[in-house]
């Protein structure tokens, strides 16, 4: 059975700040893919960051950071010096080789006071 | 290239009515999804179409029910409305090839349901 958790489920941070927003999976396939999201609150969910099992690397765009560890399961995403734009729901997601239902975890929302 | 469509965009039904909502993928995108947004139970998975054919269905009851056509848009329906009904649609839409690997999923705005 597949399953994502984030645990913090409101975050609120004055702008500047770091934020780390943390997600941990489960699943019992060695192939896996797992995505961030983004919600804003006009609804529409934003592909951020998609990352396959077998690529540990950590990654970075602009203000955007994830650091990835299959060894305690967790792909988290850290936001640098946030800004207001920043504010929305997060989602992470996992996705198994041979499947398109993405399981989502429940969210964690951002927000990034000025 | 024109993201994901949702039509409409907003829906109000009562009880007992039947709702068809509507999907553009992304084009050339060949899979589409659906899901069901409520603040109770998130974001779950209602079913997955490629050329046409039902690959992966959530766990929902037969009230749900969608179909894809040849030109890879697609329609969801949920026929007698609950009240518990009421949730934000959304469509996503992938280039998955038919080997079924992992592909991003890239979504539209949503259809708000809501059932009185």
């Amino acid at each position: 059975a597949q399953k994502v958790t984030q645990a913090q489920t409101e975050i609120s941070v004055v702008e500047k700040e770091d934020v780390t927003l943390d997600c941990v999976y489960e699943t019992r396939d060695t192939t896996y893919y797992l995505f961030w999201y983004k919600q804003p609150p006009s609804g529409e969910l934003v592909f951020l960051i998609r990352r396959n099992s077998f690529d540990e690397q950590n990654e970075i765009s602009g203000r955007y950071s994830w650091n990835f560890q299959k060894s305690t399961s967790s792909f988290n995403f850290t936001i640098t010096a946030s800004q207001v734009v920043d504010s929305a729901v997060y989602f992470c997601a996992l996705s198994e080789s041979y499947g398109q239902n993405f399981v989502f975890g429940p969210g964690t929302r951002l927000s990034v006071l000025p | 290239k024109a993201g994901v469509t949702q039509t409409p965009r907003y829906l109000i039904k009562t009880r007992g009515q039947q709702v068809t909502l509507s999907c553009s993928p992304i084009s050339g995108h060949r899979s589409v999804s659906w899901y069901q947004q409520t603040p109770g139970q998130g974001l779950q998975f209602l079913f997955e179409y490629f050329s046409e054919t039902q690959r992966n269905k959530g766990n929902f009851p037969g009230r749900f029910s969608g179909r894809q056509f040849s030109n890879s848009r697609s329609e969801m329906n949920v026929s007698t409305l609950e009240l518990g009904d009421s949730a934000l649609y959304l469509c996503a839409s992938s280039s998955l090839g038919a080997s079924g690997l992992g592909d991003t999923q890239y979504f539209g705005p949503g259809t708000r349901l809501t059932v009185l």
